[in-house]
């Protein structure tokens, strides 16, 4: 299975709304819609932030939003601040029933 | 909420099984999937597999032939055996709550193989 392809940085003045997209195939992005995004600051682990494609978990700020639109996801970023400076990682479930991450985004926030 | 602490050697030689526990605390084992993902240093994730409480397994297919999880529900732990490790097995390795998404995490360790 391909990893799912990101772009390899996005970056934003503060305050500005940036989207990660996240594409995949007719297999697994296009498929399901579990889709899920993680954000990973260096040397910390991976933090949940969106999971079936638009859901938030509690402590998430509504900053963070999902979408997808055929075979690829976005995460967005409104209101992009300093602490939003990150990795983030999609992650698709895919019809050989496994599941797959997407290259990862370094998100930089000018 | 749960905790997760990944334990086990932290440098493996070429060719041996690399073996890693989970601890769960906080929380029962059962009724949940349970996963491992690693990170190579400096690269992306990559889901290596799950287990559910009761046994059944689901493995990347690009590492099948080589990963077996287990669990045990008496020790509320689940584990990690990959076999004939070389150089591209070393990451830090992350066990998980959950199979499709995963809100709990450990803190990951750090395993070479040379």
């Amino acid at each position: 299975q391909s990893a799912l392809t990101q772009p390899a940085s996005v970056c934003g003045s503060p305050g500005q709304p940036i989207t990660i997209s996240c594409t995949g195939t007719s297999s697994d992005v296009g498929a399901y819609d579990y889709v899920s995004w993680y954000q990973q600051h260096p040397g910390k682990g991976p933090k949940l932030m969106i999971y079936d494609v638009s859901n938030r978990p509690s402590g998430v700020s509504n900053r963070f939003s999902g979408s997808k639109s055929g075979n690829t996801a976005s995460l967005t970023i409104s209101g992009l601040q300093a602490e939003d400076e990150a990795d983030y990682y999609c992650n698709s479930y895919t019809s050989s029933n496994t599941y797959v991450f997407g290259t990862g985004t370094k998100v930089t926030v000018l | 909420q749960v905790q997760l602490h990944e334990s086990g050697p932290g440098l493996v030689k070429p060719s041996e099984t690399l073996s890693l526990t989970c601890t769960v605390s906080g929380g029962s084992i059962s009724s949940y999937h349970w996963s491992w993902i690693r990170q190579p240093p400096g690269k992306g994730l990559e889901w290596i597999g799950y287990i559910y409480y009761s046994g059944s397994t689901n493995y990347n297919p690009s590492l099948k032939s080589r990963v077996t999880i287990s669990v045990d529900t008496s020790k509320n732990q689940f584990s990690l055996k990959l076999r004939s490790v070389t150089a591209a097995d070393t990451a830090v390795y992350y066990c998980a709550k959950g199979a499709g998404w995963w809100f709990s995490w450990g803190q990951g360790t750090l395993v070479t193989v040379s």
